[in-house]
């Protein structure tokens, strides 16, 4: 089974707009992390946000915030008031911490863009 | 603060060449460096993992003689892809992070195309 699946190979928003990106993952830790990274064309991955298994709250950073559903598994990122430059591709991964050490396992990526 | 840097940025070279790409943290000691590779349109794939001063530990399929890491500072790693082939043009991104469980902080990648 994939640990981190993202289903949305590509995704369109209107400027200003809202979007979710959606992430699912399977893990049997009971402690693990998980990242959201976007990439640009130019290759850099650009870390956004992170949230931790045992965090109560949903992490948030500026217009980045981590919709995190432990018992469905989910961590989806939403992103508020789109602007051009967040076009780029998205990644969700994850870290386990029982027996990963510090491996982070990527998804497939979500390709987002955004229109005028 | 948590620079990493790659060297070179693109690299272009005849099949049966070897290629050496640097991954340096500029600005903090990295006990553990990551290497991944990444084809067109895909997800970032972990090659191996390298401490400072230790072997790499090679991810299953990632073969140890062709992908030479070497990781003999805490500021330095080095993969050298030995006898490249066409197969092995990628997209190789290091990341570095001060161990445990600590945040990996991504270079900026090294675009091989192999002739």
């Amino acid at each position: 089974a994939q640990k981190i699946t993202q289903t949305q190979p590509g995704m369109f928003v209107q400027e200003k707009e809202a979007v979710t990106l959606d992430c699912t993952y399977d893990t049997s830790d009971q402690s693990y992390g998980l990242f959201w990274y976007k990439q640009p064309s130019s290759g850099e991955m650009i870390f956004l946000i992170y949230q931790g298994s045992y965090d109560e709250q949903n992490a948030t950073e500026g217009r980045y915030s981590l919709n995190f559903q432990k018992a469905r598994k989910s961590a989806n990122l939403v992103i508020s008031a789109s602007q051009l430059g967040d076009s780029a591709m998205y990644f969700c991964a994850m870290r386990e911490l029982t027996g990963g050490g510090n491996k982070l396992t990527f998804g497939t990526g979500t390709q987002l863009k955004v229109e005028l | 603060g948590a620079v990493v840097s790659q060297h070179p940025s693109w690299v272009i070279c005849k099949s049966g060449t070897s290629v050496k790409i640097e991954c340096r943290s500029l600005d903090f000691q990295a006990t553990t460096m990551f290497w991944y590779r990444q084809f067109p349109k895909q997800s970032l794939m972990l090659m191996a993992t390298s401490n400072e001063g230790s072997k790499a530990t090679y991810e299953q399929g990632v073969e140890k003689d062709k992908f030479l890491i070497n990781h003999a500072s805490l500021t330095l790693s080095t993969l050298t892809v030995t006898s490249a082939h066409p197969e092995d043009s990628s997209f190789y991104i290091c990341s570095a992070s001060t161990g445990g469980f600590e945040t990996q902080y991504f270079g900026p990648g090294t675009r091989l195309l192999v002739l």
